[in-house]
């Protein structure tokens, strides 16, 4: 079935280090990939997000980069900031069975000051 | 232009009962999906739907059903709760249906703040 794996699981970075976390899919026809950011106890915000006719897109400090070929795609933080500290959430666009966002598991990025 | 909203909050249930939650999305969006999130799960899709009728659904047993009424708004309901459907459950809301973002239309998915849900 479709699937969406997430790693790392857990991320510290001290400030102004890079963070990258990267994001597997299964379903080859997948063309959208969005990046949500959740602080703790808030809700789940879209961050950037990346078709598939794009290999790279940048936004300030995020980008994100995609692999067709490969089916990965990443999250790539610079110069992070203790208020990048969130839980963030690859999906892809499911196209198997319908059409559904599937995400990963989530990966827990702690700025350390 | 408000958010979506979500009620209630929170809410403490006991097994093999039953419980509703509403999700009111943003003026105009006419879609709606829900998630379920659990810890190291991340967001797991139960079911979208745009203008009152389901689009897709994902791997959930029957005791989870929902609707969505003229207005946009949409409930879901889980019936015979179990221990393990203690959960934070996210709605979101977008203007159209994700097939749309497939082809290539503008779509972005807002959530609501979530109702926790547990299950004693």
């Amino acid at each position: 079935g479709e699937n969406v794996e997430q790693h790392p699981s857990t991320l510290s970075v001290q400030e102004g280090d890079s963070a990258v976390i990267k994001c597997t899919y299964s379903d080859s026809a997948s063309n959208y990939f969005p990046w949500y950011k959740q602080e703790l106890g808030k809700r789940p915000q879209l961050i950037i997000d990346i078709r598939s006719n794009v290999g790279e897109k940048k936004d300030q400090r995020i980008a994100v980069t995609l692999n067709k070929t490969a089916k990965h795609f990443s999250l790539h933080i610079t110069e992070t900031q203790p208020e990048d500290s969130a839980v963030y959430f690859c999906a892809a666009l499911g196209v198997d069975s319908s059409y559904k966002l599937i995400f990963g598991s989530g990966t827990r990025l702690l700025v350390r000051p | 232009k408000a958010g979506v909203t979500q009620t209630p909050r929170y809410l403490i249930k006991t097994r093999g009962q039953q419980v509703t939650l509403s999700c009111s999305p943003i003026s105009g969006h006419r879609s709606v999906s829900w998630y379920q999130q659990t810890p190291g799960q991340g967001l797991q899709f139960l079911f979208e739907y745009f203008s009152e009728t389901q689009r897709n659904k994902g791997n959930f047993p029957g005791r989870f059903s929902g609707r969505q009424f003229s207005n946009s708004r949409s409930e879901m309901n889980v019936s015979t709760l179990e221990l393990g459907d203690s959960a934070l459950y996210l709605c979101a809301s977008s203007l159209g249906p994700s097939s749309l973002v497939y082809s290539g239309g503008h779509n972005e998915q807002f959530f609501g703040p979530g109702t926790r849900l547990t299950v004693l």
